[in-house]
């Protein structure tokens, strides 16, 4: 598998304030590359998703960034909120029609 | 359902005993995926149907692992002879062709091997 060890790299951030969270992937030629969050006790939800023709992507409240060169995807949530707690998963797309998950991290926001 | 389903929601099994898990993907979703997800880590990708092609098993970590799927319906995951090691939370996701798009998760199955 693709994640080491048990404990997950946590961000903490108060209430209000944007969260950046970031993802190294692994293979230059992958070509699709998306967020997932998910909640305890729940399954992974769509967040946003990014092609490799494109360097940024915006949704409601959040953004995502591809840096091709550095081989980095970055998830942007503005202006933070208790809900958005959970743990945050990007993927990647490569040849062979299946998702590779990057570790996690989790999102830990102060009210 | 308009979801991706999966059952049993939990299931507690006896070290050496079969299970088996059940996915319903969104009606019309050509590809079928399942991953396992241990306590506090990332999703490992164990097997892929794709409408009629051989499915990708490259994922599977023994030979007591194996899935089935029918047609572009239901899919079961069976593990044989459960281990300790085998107790993780196993997710199923679809997606409409398959490839570069976006895979929709059902809720999971929490197998706890005694």
């Amino acid at each position: 598998g693709e994640s080491v060890g048990l404990h997950l790299p946590t961000l903490s951030v108060q209430e209000g304030d944007n969260s950046i969270i970031n993802c190294a992937y692994s293979n230059s030629a992958s070509d699709y590359f998306i967020w997932y969050k998910q909640e305890s006790g729940k399954g992974p939800q769509f967040i946003i998703d990014i092609r490799s023709n494109m360097d940024k992507r915006q949704g409601q409240r959040v953004t995502v960034l591809l840096n091709k060169t550095v081989k980095h995807l970055s998830l942007q949530i503005a202006a933070t909120q208790p809900g958005d707690s959970a743990v945050y998963f990007c993927a990647e797309h490569n040849q062979g029609g299946k998702l590779i998950f990057g570790q996690g991290t989790e999102l830990s926001v102060k009210p | 359902g308009a979801g991706v389903s999966q059952s049993p929601s939990n299931k507690v099994t006896e070290k050496g005993k079969d299970v088996e898990l059940r996915c319903d993907p969104i009606s019309g979703h050509t590809a079928l995926y399942w991953y396992r997800q241990r306590l506090g880590q990332g999703l490992e990708f164990l097997i892929y149907f794709q409408g009629n092609s051989a499915p990708d098993k490259s994922g599977l970590p023994s030979d007591r692992f194996s899935a089935e799927r029918t047609g572009e319906s239901v899919s079961t995951l069976t593990i044989q002879r459960t281990q300790q090691e085998d107790s993780a939370v196993y997710l199923c996701a679809s997606s409409r062709q398959g490839g570069p798009e976006t895979q929709y998760f059902g809720p999971g199955t929490r197998l706890l091997v005694l």
